[in-house]
């Protein structure tokens, strides 16, 4: 069965220190999404990616956060400059129309220190 | 505005015990998940509903759309059904198609 890949499964950074968070969606999807979930809490969405570009955006996914899809396959969240407050669990979804369902990544944890 | 919540906030069963979990959004719905957050922290995906009524073994589940709900239930519990449930919700007033989840049913059963 087709599924979204993360990596890595956990990453830690030092605060201020640039992250990369990868994801490689299910091969046809057209719909990308970013979400996060910080410990304890819901998850939470940050980010949509139709047609190579954003969306849309929520209020968490400031100047700080930037997302790509350079090559077709992977997607790709990038945390500029990492807060202690950005540690948390991101997932990536994909899906591969308007009205079906979204399929999930296992999740990259990340703390910052 | 729009929302989703989910109820109970946490539910103790003893083994073999069946359980009724609810979620209810605010708007017409267009995608509709439920999801199981097992111990490290994966979205296991459960069904996929926006309506109608679907059984996967020992699970079930149920959307009114008309109504603006959607019921999971778990029948003959075991204690690997413990963790975390999810019911995340598309309104159709979203066109990217985000989900808006819900805070989730804290489920634990007792051996």
């Amino acid at each position: 069965e087709p599924e979204v890949t993360q990596t890595p499964s956990h990453q830690v950074t030092q605060m201020g220190q640039e992250v990369i968070l990868r994801c490689v969606p299910i091969s046809n999807h057209l719909y990308f999404y970013w979400y996060r979930q910080i410990l304890g809490q819901k998850v939470e969405f940050l980010v949509s990616f139709y047609n190579n570009e954003i969306s849309e955006k929520s209020e968490i996914f400031d100047d700080q956060f930037s997302v790509e899809r350079p090559d077709g396959s992977n997607f790709t969240l990038k945390i500029r400059s990492t807060k202690l407050e950005d540690s948390a669990m991101y997932f990536c979804a994909s899906r591969d129309g308007a009205h079906t369902e979204a399929f999930f990544g296992q999740g990259t944890r990340l703390t910052v220190v | 505005g729009i929302q989703v919540e989910q109820s109970p906030p946490d539910l103790i069963l003893q083994e073999g015990a069946n359980s009724t979990l609810r979620c209810n959004f605010s708007d017409s719905v267009n995608n509709l998940q439920w999801f199981h957050q097992n111990p490290w922290g994966q979205l296991i995906n459960l069904f996929y509903i926006p309506s109608g009524t679907k059984q996967n073994g020992r699970l079930s589940a149920t959307t009114v759309a008309t109504e603006r709900y959607s019921l999971l239930y778990i029948s003959s519990s075991q204690t690997t059904d413990s963790g975390v449930y999810f019911c995340a919700w598309a309104p159709t007033t979203s066109g990217t198609y985000k989900y808006i989840f819900g805070t989730g049913t804290r489920l634990k059963v007792l051996a």
